[in-house]
């Protein structure tokens, strides 16, 4: 079966600019996560999908970062405007549910804000 | 509250050596844990999960874990290291949050192979 797709892999921006990432999960996974992931570190739960509705949103910076999953399949995360310590890779990933919340990961975006 | 701590953020063995990465985690009910890797400019991979039943868990490419459930322990080994198995380990817990599961992550260790 196809894994979870991402696009772009790699984007430069100025500060102040916007960017958008686009995620297309496993076919059938309900859940979907945006992950933020600063060099050296582990991932940050930005925020989860159940199909098309926000389950927890609670560490997205709201001020500046939105996503949004029409249809309950792909996603895309926006980022306006930009700062430099937005400077990381952006994962997502995608669970078929069940007790054991196995996710599974797309190669990720590296983002690197200037 | 669930959490996990990965002892040693960086460990550096030889080829040919024994790989130990350590995880404990804490939980108030019986976890399901998972280790990743990632390697350098790529997401994570899901080497190995423990849910229920054997308590030792086979993954890929040779690793192991152990649960040990008196330790609250879920080490990461491989009896003879490669040099492409220098990567970035994650060992993480499933949250017990009803059917909106989230994954605890440890701060992860970065596997260093010497030739």
């Amino acid at each position: 079966e196809a894994g979870v797709a991402q696009s772009p892999r790699y984007k430069i921006i100025e500060k102040r600019q916007s960017v958008a990432f686009w995620c297309n999960p496993i076919s059938g996974h309900a859940t979907l996560y945006w992950y933020q992931q600063i060099l050296g570190q582990g991932p940050k739960l930005l925020i989860q999908f159940q199909n098309n509705g926000v389950v927890d949103d609670s560490q997205l910076p709201k001020d500046r970062f939105s996503a949004e999953r029409l249809k309950g399949v792909d996603s895309t995360l926006k980022i306006q405007p930009a700062k430099l310590e937005d400077s990381a890779v952006y994962l997502c990933a995608s669970s078929p549910g069940g007790l054991s919340g196995e996710q599974f990961f797309g190669p990720g975006t590296r983002l690197t804000v200037l | 509250a669930q959490s996990v701590t990965q002892l040693g953020s960086h460990v550096s063995v030889s080829e040919g050596a024994l790989v130990l990465l350590r995880c404990n985690y804490s939980s108030s009910v019986p976890p399901y844990l998972f280790w990743y890797v990632q390697y350098p400019n790529q997401g994570l991979q899901l080497l190995l999960k423990y849910t229920t039943g054997a308590t030792l868990v086979k993954g890929i490419n040779g690793f192991e874990a152990e649960f040990k459930k008196s330790e609250t322990s879920f080490h990461l080994t491989k009896p003879s290291a490669h040099m492409s198995d220098a990567a970035e380990y994650f060992c993480a817990v499933s949250s017990n949050a009803g059917n909106n599961r989230k994954l605890i992550w440890g701060l992860g260790t970065s596997l260093a192979v010497n030739p």
